[in-house]
């Protein structure tokens, strides 16, 4: 059974601060990593994502990957009240390429 | 372009009940999902569809619920009965063709209350 862990939180970090959230999957056969915002009430919208190579950075969001350990963080610089949602990890494996979610992260920026 | 349509947004029934969900993906998505997202939770795929054939329905409890996307394209979900577990939103994602960069666009999602 592949999992992918997440904390559920919430995460508090006041306003300019440097968010941090972690998902932790349990198959080194893992592909891809992808991170999505949901707000509340609404569906989960792509934030990025990265491949089993290496980290990305887009804007103020950058995507970790740590394969020895098997988590991927998702960094948010300069965190706005509007990063405040819950943020869902999803991992692809090698032979399949239906994401597996998380039960989500949620996020509160505090003025 | 167009996202991905899903109708009725809201339904409420009584257990034992009947419902049917659907879903029309973005124009020329050869795989659309159906995920369960119960409150708190991550979404849980229930079925993959690749054109009109069925990839992947492992998580399907095919008692109750059904799927079908016949010509390839809008895609129809049946709860019959429901359960109050039932109680929850239902996704309809889609993508390109599945592949390692598979990036999914949900659909606003249909919220299905059991009584």
């Amino acid at each position: 059974q592949k999992e992918v862990e997440q904390n559920s939180g919430p995460l508090s970090v006041p306003e300019g601060a440097i968010a941090s959230l972690n998902c932790t999957y349990s198959d080194r056969g893992s592909q891809s990593f992808f991170w999505y915002r949901q707000y509340s009430g609404k569906s989960p919208e792509l934030i990025m994502f990265i491949y089993s190579n290496g980290d990305k950075e887009d804007g103020r969001f950058t995507a970790q990957l740590n394969k020895a350990s098997q988590y991927v963080s998702l960094l948010i610089r300069d965190s706005q009240p509007s990063d405040s949602a819950t943020y869902l990890c999803a991992v692809t494996y090698y032979g399949s390429y239906i994401p597996t979610f998380g039960r989500g992260t949620s996020l509160i920026v505090h003025p | 372009e167009a996202g991905v349509a899903q109708s009725p947004r809201y339904k409420i029934i009584e257990k034992r009940q009947s419902v049917a969900f659907w879903c029309n993906p973005i124009s020329g998505h050869a795989t659309l999902y159906w995920y369960q997202q119960i409150l708190g939770q991550g979404p849980k795929l229930l079925i993959q569809f690749q054109n009109n054939g069925v990839v992947d329905d492992s998580q399907l409890p095919k008692d109750r619920f059904s799927a079908e996307r016949l010509k390839g394209v809008d895609s129809t979900l049946k709860i019959q009965p429901a359960k109050l577990e039932d109680s929850a939103v239902y996704l309809c994602a889609s993508s390109p063709i599945a592949s390692g960069a598979n990036v999914l666009t949900f659909g606003a999602g249909s919220r299905l209350t059991v009584l």
